[in-house]
């Protein structure tokens, strides 16, 4: 069974402050997409990682893709209060029919 | 808007009744998938389309649960019987066939409370 843990679960910092949440599998993925759901709302999908190291930057967050394709990360540089939400790392399963969701980490940035 | 819309937004019932969801992807997505979110989760998957093709099912799909897309255009889903273990946000997603990628784009949900 592909899982996806992610961590940490829930992340409350001051607006300014950097951090970094991540998304590891024990399972191989062809790619890895990360959203972002604020309440109430569906998920917006956010960045797709596709090839084992590959960064890629979207204005203050950079998103890594491990090497082994097997985990991924979301560093969010001088984060602000329109930051808060629930970020979200998936997969596709293996026969490519669906996405597999980790649970999540719920940011709160506070001014 | 050219998005992913779903219908009602909100939707409360008594226990026992029966709901049904619309969702109407976008145009030009083939696929077309049904998730269940409850509070502090990920989305849960629940079914596949490819076109009117019902491909994939998930175990949390009971036997209640029915999803419908005809002609392969706009998605039905129905929960009969409803329990309040049913209470969750119904999610709607669609995606391209490109490259056999899966990028899916949600809808808004619904969110159901079964009283």
């Amino acid at each position: 069974t592909q899982l996806l843990e992610q961590s940490p679960q829930f992340l409350s910092i001051q607006e300014g402050e950097n951090l970094t949440v991540y998304c590891n599998s024990s399972s191989v993925f062809s790619s890895l997409q990360w959203y972002r759901q604020e309440p109430g709302e569906g998920p917006v999908l956010l960045v797709t990682v596709v090839t084992g190291g590959e960064v890629k930057k979207l204005k203050r967050l950079t998103f890594q893709f491990g090497d082994a394709r097997k985990d991924s990360s979301l560093h969010i540089t001088a984060a602000q209060p329109g930051d808060t939400g629930l970020y979200l790392c998936a997969g596709a399963n293996q026969a490519g029919t669906a996405l597999i969701f980790g649970k999540g980490t719920t940011l709160s940035v506070s001014s | 808007d050219t998005g992913v819309s779903q219908d009602p937004r909100h939707k409360i019932t008594k226990r026992g009744q029966n709901v049904t969801f619309r969702c109407d992807p976008i145009s030009e997505h083939n696929r077309l998938y049904w998730y269940r979110q409850t509070l502090g989760q990920g989305p849960e998957f629940l079914t596949y389309f490819q076109n009117e093709a019902q491909l994939e099912k998930s175990r949390l799909l009971s036997d209640r649960f029915s999803a419908e897309r005809p002609k392969g255009s706009f998605s039905t889903l129905e929960i009969q019987r409803t329990e309040q273990g049913d209470s969750a946000m119904y999610l709607c997603a669609s995606s391209p066939v490109v490259g056999g990628g899966t990028e899916a784009f949600f809808g808004q949900g619904t969110r159901l409370t079964v009283v």
